[in-house]
């Protein structure tokens, strides 16, 4: 469902320290799921994604961990830099006919030099 | 290189003047997707277009109307917009309905005086 609040979580790193960014979906049918980094005033990037059949992925620096029997997605960041400073946000791919994606609500990160 | 692009990438219009903001996508995409997203918060998804094929959200206000005359191009019309329309409007882009990523485009930022 769409988010609400004014208020983003928010984690604050140090640069150089691993970050891990936590989600809890809503759709035990989901299939498809995706981690999107949006910087103040762009649009959503695709970061990364992960299919229901698998439980890890890795990227580069980035890897999306799926624990489908809590409904929870964590994506870690290694060696979190300034750059990483964004707004980011899980998706799911809910399946309504056309598989409408879903956002969460999204965590602010916050990485002093 | 391919990408999703809006136009204009800020927008000012007066309360009940009507609006059109762009976005066209050099990806060769079926599907293109206006997203509305207010301040802190996720976003949150207006329609769709399945090739020609029109998708409404159910909670989208009559207000909002889009059209694509081809594959390149989508449009979204703001008939008479409202103080509470003020905010930003992503164009996405995806290959094929199904399970597939959507490609976000930077946004245009709308304020409505």
């Amino acid at each position: 469902g769409e988010s609400v609040g004014l208020h983003l979580p928010t984690l604050s790193v140090q640069e150089g320290d691993n970050s891990i960014i936590n989600c809890a979906y809503s759709n035990s049918a989901s299939d498809y799921f995706i981690w999107y980094k949006q910087e103040s005033g762009k649009g959503p990037q695709f970061i990364i994604d992960i299919r229901s059949n698998m439980d890890k992925r890795q990227g580069q620096r980035v890897t999306v961990l799926l624990n489908k029997t809590v409904k929870h997605l964590s994506l870690q960041i290694a060696a979190t830099q300034p750059g990483d400073s964004a707004v980011y946000f899980c998706a799911e791919n809910e399946d309504t006919g056309f598989q409408k994606l879903v956002f969460g609500t999204g965590t602010r990160l916050l990485v002093s030099p | 290189d391919a990408m999703v692009i809006q136009n204009p990438r800020y927008q000012v219009t007066q309360f009940g003047k009507p609006v059109t903001l762009s976005c066209s996508q050099t990806l060769n995409h079926n599907v293109m997707y206006w997203y509305q997203q207010k301040s802190s918060q996720a976003p949150k998804l207006l329609f769709h277009y399945y090739d020609k094929d029109f998708n409404n959200e159910a909670d989208t206000p009559d207000n909002f109307q889009s059209r694509r005359p081809n594959t390149s191009f989508c449009f979204l019309d703001i008939r008479s917009p409202g103080l509470g329309d003020a905010a930003m409007y992503l164009c996405a882009t995806s290959r094929d309905l199904g399970l597939e990523t959507q490609y976000f485009g930077p946004g245009t930022r709308l304020l409505v005086l």
